[in-house]
């Protein structure tokens, strides 16, 4: 059964420096999300991607955060400087468009990112 | 903005018993979906049922089932018979149907216990 991966699982890194998530989403999908859940609270939706460009973004998606389909299967979520408060699992996903979609998301296993 | 709430961390049943997991939610809008999703131990979350609110009858998948009061702003599931490999976090969550996009807005989650 077709799934969404996602690279790395874990990741440690310093403040200040540059990450990046990567996600292959299921092939015939065409939105692509990343949500993220920080430790004991709610997943949070970040970013929605379609026809390659951003559809809707959440207010803790600001410009320290970037989104790019580089090569039509990857899909990737980039954080420019972490910060301490960026450690959390970030879950990629994806869905089908059109009349066909029922409202379904496909989560990858998510990637634990620790900033120190 | 959407809400939604679950009510309990932690909930434990024996096997072949049933349990049900509660959720309310608070919204303004008339056209949408409600979801529960399934998040075992160390894997990805995966749809358990899905419940459109524009139909009265309560959505039902096997041992799966949802008590569904739109005007209570209720969404409670219920697993009969449970087995050892539901034992799982479970979140509830909301779509806004129309905004093109397809977020959800998730609930803390429940951690389910089935003990044999």
């Amino acid at each position: 059964e077709p799934e969404v991966t996602q690279t790395p699982s874990h990741q440690v890194t310093q403040m200040g420096q540059e990450v990046i998530l990567r996600c292959v989403p299921i092939s015939n999908h065409l939105y692509f999300y990343w949500y993220r859940q920080i430790l004991g609270q709610k997943v949070e939706f970040l970013v929605s991607f379609y026809n390659n460009e951003i559809s809707e973004k959440s207010e803790i998606f600001d410009d320290q955060f970037s989104v790019e389909r580089p090569d039509g299967s990857n899909f990737t979520l980039k954080i420019r400087s972490t910060k301490l408060e960026d450690s959390a699992m970030y879950f990629c996903a994806s869905s089908e468009a059109g009349t066909e979609n029922t409202g379904e998301l496909f989560f990858g296993e998510g990637s634990r990112l620790t900033v120190l | 903005a959407q809400t939604v709430t679950q009510s309990q961390p932690e909930m434990s049943v024996q096997e072949a018993e049933t349990v049900t997991l509660s959720c309310t939610y608070d919204t303004s809008e008339n056209n949408y979906y409600l979801f529960w999703y399934k998040q075992p131990p160390s894997r990805q979350m995966i749809l358990v049922i899905r419940q459109e609110a524009y139909k009265q009858q309560n959505a039902t998948e096997n041992r799966f089932s949802v008590n569904f009061q739109k005007a209570a702003k209720s969404f409670s599931l219920k697993i009969s018979d449970s087995q050892l490999g539901d034992t799982a976090m479970y979140f509830c969550a909301f779509m806004k149907l129309g905004a093109g996009s397809y977020q959800l807005t998730f609930g803390k989650g429940t951690k389910l216990s089935v003990i044999p």
